[in-house]
């Protein structure tokens, strides 16, 4: 079981549509939890990070299951700038973090 | 705040050549990262540095790939020789502590022929 799980996608969705991503953590003893967001051909940048009571940030929407080991990330009335690939993190104090493979979202108008 | 400083932004070598990079990490922040991104792929850590100390280097390819943080601040990963299979992004970062959020500098695109 790879250690950061994440359904590829691509997940295509008009403007102003609500979107949702998985992700599953093998590691139980995980601490920190965040997702990225990486356009094309560039670098992964902070998009959220994600706390046990859950957050929101504008329209978007951080959840985390510690007992299902389950994190997911909400996207409220998209947006074409939104168009990028979605990075679920996790780590544990003291080590590197790790990445799962992405979910591309593409944004039509 | 300056970022993270990334050099060369491109490089093209032969395979069995040998190539270097560098990162200078945001100031003050102990921990350092090479990551390496196939295309398609999530980012996969290749060594951790906390301070001018290694940390983790688990999955780095020790027959080929070295890296040094000399003086706990910037850092050179080098690979030699370079393998067909070494075409990725390779990406620094760093962050103040382990398990801590990661800030990224703009990469290197490496294409081995």
């Amino acid at each position: 079981r790879k250690e950061v799980e994440q359904d590829p996608g691509p997940f295509n969705v008009p403007e102003g549509a609500t979107v949702a991503f998985n992700c599953t953590y093998s590691n139980s003893a995980s601490q920190s939890f965040f997702w990225y967001r990486q356009d094309c051909r560039k670098e992964p940048k902070l998009l959220m990070s994600v706390y046990s009571s859950g957050n929101e940030d504008g329209r978007f929407t951080a959840q985390l299951n510690r007992a299902s080991q389950y994190i997911s990330l909400l996207i409220r009335d998209s947006k074409l700038s939104d168009s990028a690939t979605y990075l679920c993190v996790v780590g544990k104090a003291g080590t590197a973090l790790i990445f799962g493979k992405g979910t591309t979202l593409s944004v039509s108008s | 705040e300056a970022g993270v400083a990334q050099s060369p932004r491109y490089k093209i070598i032969e395979k069995r050549q040998s190539v270097a990079f560098w990162c200078n990490p945001i100031s003050g922040h102990a921990t350092l990262y090479w990551y390496q991104q196939i295309l398609g792929q999530g980012p996969k850590l290749l060594i951790q540095f906390q301070n001018n100390g290694v940390v983790d280097d688990s999955q780095l390819p020790k027959d080929r790939f070295s890296a040094e943080r000399l003086k706990g601040v910037d850092s050179t990963l080098k690979i030699q020789p370079a393998k067909l299979e070494d075409s990725a992004v390779y990406l620094c970062a760093s962050s103040p502590g382990g398990g801590e959020k990661l800030f990224f500098g703009s990469g290197t695109q490496l294409s081995v022929l």
